[in-house]
């Protein structure tokens, strides 16, 4: 199975600051030199994961722009460009390349 | 829009079974993949097995083959996820969750269902 890994597992942000997670995968998830099969999700406290970023950058439908998702082959990172109070919850990058799927462990953003 | 609704809370004895529902409404059930996935308390997200049913194709998790069994009814757009030989390990929430095909991008998810195994 594919390994991932994330960092950091706690990220305190100040509302309006930038913030990022990292996410490592123990091969590399690009396929055909062209897509990555990484996905970013969020879970808010009480419900359940929403994703936020398909193949490895593409925003999915409603998520705000201030999410971006960026990186190749074994290294990707998500990045907020300025945190807001509603994005409190657990990040997880998933990688959809072979199955099963797997999840990073999980990256709890709290607000400062 | 699409929404995906689970059945209910259960409580089951180890070395039981338990089934969990997930009905779709408002997309084209069937050429999706709905996938199963599930979360033991305070742990993180397990990707358990996923099914696409109008190709009848079905992935499992290695290390849940055997104990596990995903099906799809089209004529009620209900997929379900069958566990068996239960053990307190297995407490988890289940959700069920909808993606284009069997590369990730899931996009919908049920509001999930908790399974309690205890004596």
């Amino acid at each position: 199975d594919i390994v991932m890994t994330q960092s950091p597992l706690s990220l305190p942000v100040t509302p309006g600051e930038p913030a990022s997670i990292s996410c490592r995968s123990s091969q590399s998830l690009l396929k055909n030199n062209k897509y990555n099969f990484l996905d970013w999700y969020l879970q808010k406290p009480g419900q359940p994961p929403q994703l936020l970023i398909h193949l490895g950058s593409n925003r999915a439908s409603g998520v705000p722009d201030r999410f971006s998702g960026s990186g190749s082959g074994t290294d990707f990172t998500l990045k907020i460009s300025r945190v807001e109070a509603e994005d409190v919850g657990v990040y997880f990058c998933m990688q959809a390349l072979q199955t099963p799927y797997t999840f990073g462990q999980g990256t709890k953003l709290e607000i400062k | 829009q699409v929404q995906l609704v689970q059945s209910g809370a259960e409580v089951k004895k180890p070395g039981s079974s338990v089934k969990v529902s997930c009905k779709a409404s408002g997309g084209t059930f069937g050429t999706y993949a709905v996938n199963w996935v599930r979360q033991a308390p305070g742990q993180g997200l397990e990707w358990m097995g996923g099914i696409i049913p109008v190709i009848s194709t079905i992935h499992y998790a290695q290390r849940f083959q055997g104990r596990v069994t995903i099906t799809a009814d089209r004529s009620t757009t209900t997929a379900y996820m069958e566990l068996s030989s239960l053990t307190s390990e297995d407490t988890a929430v289940y959700f069920c969750a909808r993606a284009p095909t069997f590369a990730g991008g899931l996009d919908f998810w049920g509001q999930g269902t908790l399974v309690t195994v205890s004596s």
